[in-house]
């Protein structure tokens, strides 16, 4: 398995303003990724966030809007900008480890923009 | 595109019956298959899996079964119980990543 912790677990924000997520594994992972949960739904990957390089945005999700840092092999950032009431949402780190890539998620952080 | 589709998407059971999830894939590289069991507010927390090379996995009540010629897949639960509430999803990987839509269980007292 996997410990990764998130931070803020929630947070309540302004419509305009930017929000940075943080999360950090307990060992070095090559990639790390960030998913969006809406209310109801299932988990949609945002991008993929590697060491060393840009991060890889899924179609639908822009670096403008959700600009990713990956200073090192245990920690990355994901900061939703210029905030919308449709970005309320849940916001999860991963991780993926073993022979078959078993996937582990951080614990979320609850976004509600008013 | 590639995804993967599951059905049901609420089941309701009474305690002590079973529950049975099932998904399908269209991607024929997946070879890995997860099941998650996500609570209220909670993450997704990985539960059971199967590799391609296996057609059935069991752990203690809960089952998973793999049908690769018609790219299926299915979770089982027997002798349900009230903490088995939960949104369930299923995933398909090989090259990509894919998360079925979810199923949300009910299991009435």
């Amino acid at each position: 398995s996997a410990v990764i912790s998130q931070k803020p677990s929630r947070d309540i924000c302004q419509r305009g303003t930017s929000l940075t997520i943080q999360c950090q594994v307990d060992s070095q992972v090559t990639m790390m990724f960030w998913y969006r949960q809406q209310p109801g739904q299932s988990l949609t990957l945002i991008a993929t966030a590697n060491q060393g390089s840009e991060a890889t945005y899924e179609s639908g999700f822009v670096i403008d809007k959700f600009p990713i840092s990956r200073p090192n092999l245990t920690f990355s950032t994901l900061t939703v900008s210029n905030m919308s009431p449709e970005d309320s949402s849940i916001y999860l780190c991963s991780v993926r480890r073993g022979s078959y890539n078993e996937q582990f998620f951080g614990p979320g952080t609850r976004l509600t923009v008013l | 595109g590639e995804n993967v589709e599951q059905h049901p998407s609420t089941l309701s059971v009474q305690e002590g019956d079973s529950a049975v999830i099932k998904c399908t894939y269209s991607d024929s590289a997946s070879n890995y298959f997860p099941w998650y069991k996500q609570e209220l507010g909670k993450r997704p927390q990985l539960i059971i899996d199967i590799r391609s090379n296996v057609g059935e996995k069991k752990d203690q009540r809960i089952a998973v079964t793999l049908n690769k010629t018609a790219k299926h897949f299915s979770l089982h639960i027997t002798e349900t119980q009230p903490e088995d509430s939960a949104v369930y999803f299923c995933a398909a990987i090989g090259n990509q990543f894919y998360f079925g839509t979810g199923t949300s269980l009910t299991v009435i007292p």
